[in-house]
């Protein structure tokens, strides 16, 4: 399943199946990107981080894409388990001030279906 | 036992009152940060402070003010409580090298409501 920007906040997977989550970043100086997991009643945790030189990225079965020229982000997760619900936010920075300058996206929430 | 410790978890208090949140952190991390979620609006930056001496205003600093007791300490306050300032609060701490990576370690967060 897929997701589009910010205006689709929710989406929902069947177990087992590979879910696309895609965010429109705002700024186009923005050189740093990441994603951040936030399980219901806890604080967000970060997933995974591409910088603006990399296109792709590669993590524990998940895997950040980029595209610069459209100022796109996606975070795909493969195998989606039930643990993998959570709501899910990109979010962008100029480095090096990094973490003081973060700006959050507003989310999508992941929800599998058995 | 959390890294990264707030209180109170929650708190319903009326317009007017003076709040502090508290946030103490155990990953030894200079930089503290105090983050605001709303619903549909993602986190937005209240305040943030590199060391003890160090504080700089976020993108949402009206309203509030902080204070950095210590390393490890990093507190909020809502000085006159608004029905506005209903919201999640978060703290969040990052290390040296997160001024050059995104890596920021949250608490469990606060909620707050104004009434």
């Amino acid at each position: 399943g897929e997701s589009v920007g910010l205006h689709l906040p929710t989406l929902s997977v069947q177990e087992g199946d590979n879910s696309i989550i895609n965010c429109a970043y705002s700024n186009s100086a923005s050189d740093y990107f990441i994603w951040y997991k936030q399980e219901s009643g806890k604080g967000p945790q970060f997933i995974i981080d591409i910088r603006s030189n990399m296109d792709k990225r590669q993590g524990q079965r998940v895997t950040v894409l980029l595209n610069k020229t459209v100022k796109h982000l996606s975070l795909q997760i493969a195998a989606t388990q039930p643990g993998d619900s959570a709501v899910y936010f990109c979010a962008e920075t100029l480095l090096p001030r990094g973490a003081s300058k973060i700006i959050f996206g507003s989310g999508t929430r992941l929800s599998i279906r058995p | 036992d959390a890294d990264v410790t707030q209180t109170p978890r929650n708190r319903i208090t009326k317009t007017g009152k003076r709040i502090m949140l508290e946030c103490s952190q155990t990953k030894g991390h200079d930089r503290m940060y105090w983050y605001r979620q709303d619903p549909g609006l993602g986190l937005r930056l209240i305040y943030y402070s590199f060391d003890v001496k160090d504080i700089n205003k976020g993108e949402i600093s009206d309203g509030y003010s902080v204070s950095r007791q210590a390393q490890a300490k990093f507190s909020l306050s809502l000085e006159s409580a608004i029905p506005n300032q209903t919201a999640l609060y978060f703290c969040a701490t990052s290390d040296y090298t997160g001024g050059n990576t995104g890596e920021l370690f949250f608490g469990e967060g606060s909620r707050l409501t104004v009434l």
